[in-house]
């Protein structure tokens, strides 16, 4: 799977949003982004995953550019219960899809 | 509430003990992992089960012993650990792994182990 860069921490004020970015400069045709996100002492969640197109649901946006080398995280309205760290993960779709290699991911801070 | 549960949240436990990890879920899925996480280490896959095979052992040393009995329950047996072996032990199911389909997966909260 492709190797992800995130910058180790951020901060955010609540209820702004909050924008996490993710390169993957070596991503394959067949790669999906993934995030997933751990609050302290819990275990990981999934938020979304896209592959091209842009993708919103009810947590977040993911924005994927357009060469597909980096992604951004849109959490439009981000709350004290958003601090965590952020997983940007690549996956590939064509073969056994058991795996998710976690990187050192971002810690996001949301500050009142 | 992901829908998946374990138990113990805490161990501690002698290098000389026998113990297990359980987890369960009530997702009605059909894969389920152990992931272990290291202070300052990111999360890694230890074992896969997929209809209650074992479809993955990530070199997993021996001391870790891993079993399902069906697609619900998943257990971690643990005997004659080192202190290295403290660590955040989390489990995950999704729907099934299948080839060329991708599924979320759900995490429980993990048990914290402390091998002393």
């Amino acid at each position: 799977d492709a190797k992800t860069t995130q910058p180790t921490s951020m901060d955010c004020a609540e209820g702004r949003a909050a924008n996490l970015p993710c390169n993957h400069s070596t991503i394959s045709g067949n790669e999906y982004v993934y995030w997933y996100r751990q609050i302290h002492s819990q275990g990981p969640q999934y938020i979304i995953h896209g592959l091209k197109n842009n993708e919103t649901n009810e947590m977040a946006s993911l924005i994927i550019t357009e060469d597909r080398k980096s992604s951004t995280l849109i959490l439009p309205h981000a709350t004290l219960r958003d601090t965590a760290v952020y997983y940007c993960i690549v996956r590939v779709g064509e073969t056994s899809g058991s795996r998710l290699t976690f990187g050192e991911g971002t810690q996001l801070t949301v500050n009142p | 509430e992901t829908g998946v549960t374990q138990t113990p949240r805490h161990l501690v436990m002698g290098m000389t003990n026998k113990k297990s990890l359980k987890c369960e879920q009530h997702l009605g899925h059909n894969a389920m992992y152990w992931y272990k996480q290291s202070a300052k280490k990111p999360l890694e896959l230890m074992f896969v089960y997929n209809f209650k095979e074992q479809t993955e052992n990530n070199s997993v040393p021996s001391r870790f012993s891993p079993e399902c009995p069906n697609s619900s329950h998943l257990f971690l047996h643990l005997h004659t650990l080192q202190p290295e072996d403290s660590a955040l032990y989390l489990c995950a199911s999704s729907p099934a792994v299948t080839d060329g389909v991708l599924y979320e997966q759900y995490f429980g909260p993990g048990t914290r182990l402390t091998v002393t």
